[in-house]
């Protein structure tokens, strides 16, 4: 298993401003992908985060509004660029540690852009 | 398109029962699924993961079904209790990562 935590577990931002967030793993791991979970929905994939390569984004979601840094095996960050309030959402991370197996997923980032 | 739905967006069920929530699948054939269990304000925790070749996979009162001719995954637990309540999340693997993509959640209550 993996143990993740996310920095911070919530804040509230001011419609244009950005805000990072960080994930960070107890062990080294290839993969950690980016979720995002509006309110009363599931949640949706942003982005798959490789370390040393660009981040692989799905269909809806680009890089300038959502970049993505891995600098190692055990780090990520995921930035919301440019707030509104359409993207009040929780955002987690997520690790799966072989290929094809489960996924474990931090606690999750709560944002409220006003 | 590719879709997996989970019919039921809640369920209530009386302690001591057995709850049974659904995951269907269109347009594809998963290698495998994966049951989650999501709390308030918490990330998904894994369950179980049952493989197209496993007719049935059981974890303590837990028990899930592949009925790849339906196209579609039971999730049972049995015995339930309060203490069962949670959003509970099927999902699919798929791309060169093995992304996953959930289903909408089943909300259940398990009343005392």
């Amino acid at each position: 298993s993996a143990v993740i935590s996310q920095k911070p577990s919530r804040d509230i931002c001011q419609r244009g401003t950005s805000l990072t967030i960080q994930c960070q793993v107890d062990s080294q791991v290839t993969m950690m992908f980016w979720y995002r979970q509006q309110p009363g929905q599931s949640l949706t994939l942003i982005a798959t985060a490789n370390q040393g390569s660009e981040a692989t984004y799905e269909s809806g979601f680009v890089i300038d509004k959502f970049p993505i840094s891995r600098p190692n095996l055990t780090f990520s960050t995921l930035t919301v660029s440019n707030m509104s309030p359409e993207d009040s959402s929780i955002y987690l991370c997520s690790v799966g540690l072989a290929q094809g197996n489960e996924q474990y997923f931090g606690p999750g980032t709560r944002l409220t852009v006003t | 398109s590719q879709k997996i739905e989970q019919n039921s967006e809640a369920l209530n069920i009386q302690e001591g029962k057995t709850a049974t929530l659904t995951c269907n699948y269109t347009n594809y054939s998963p290698a495998y699924l994966q049951w989650y269990r999501q709390d308030p304000g918490r990330g998904p925790v894994f369950l179980l993961l049952i493989r197209e070749n496993e007719k049935e996979k059981r974890k303590e009162r837990l028990k899930v079904t592949f009925d790849t001719t339906l196209k579609q995954s039971l999730f049972h637990i049995t015995a339930s209790q309060p203490a069962d309540s949670a959003t509970y999340l099927c999902a699919r693997a798929s791309g060169s990562a093995r992304q996953l993509t959930f289903g909408s959640g089943t909300q259940l209550t398990v009343l005392p």
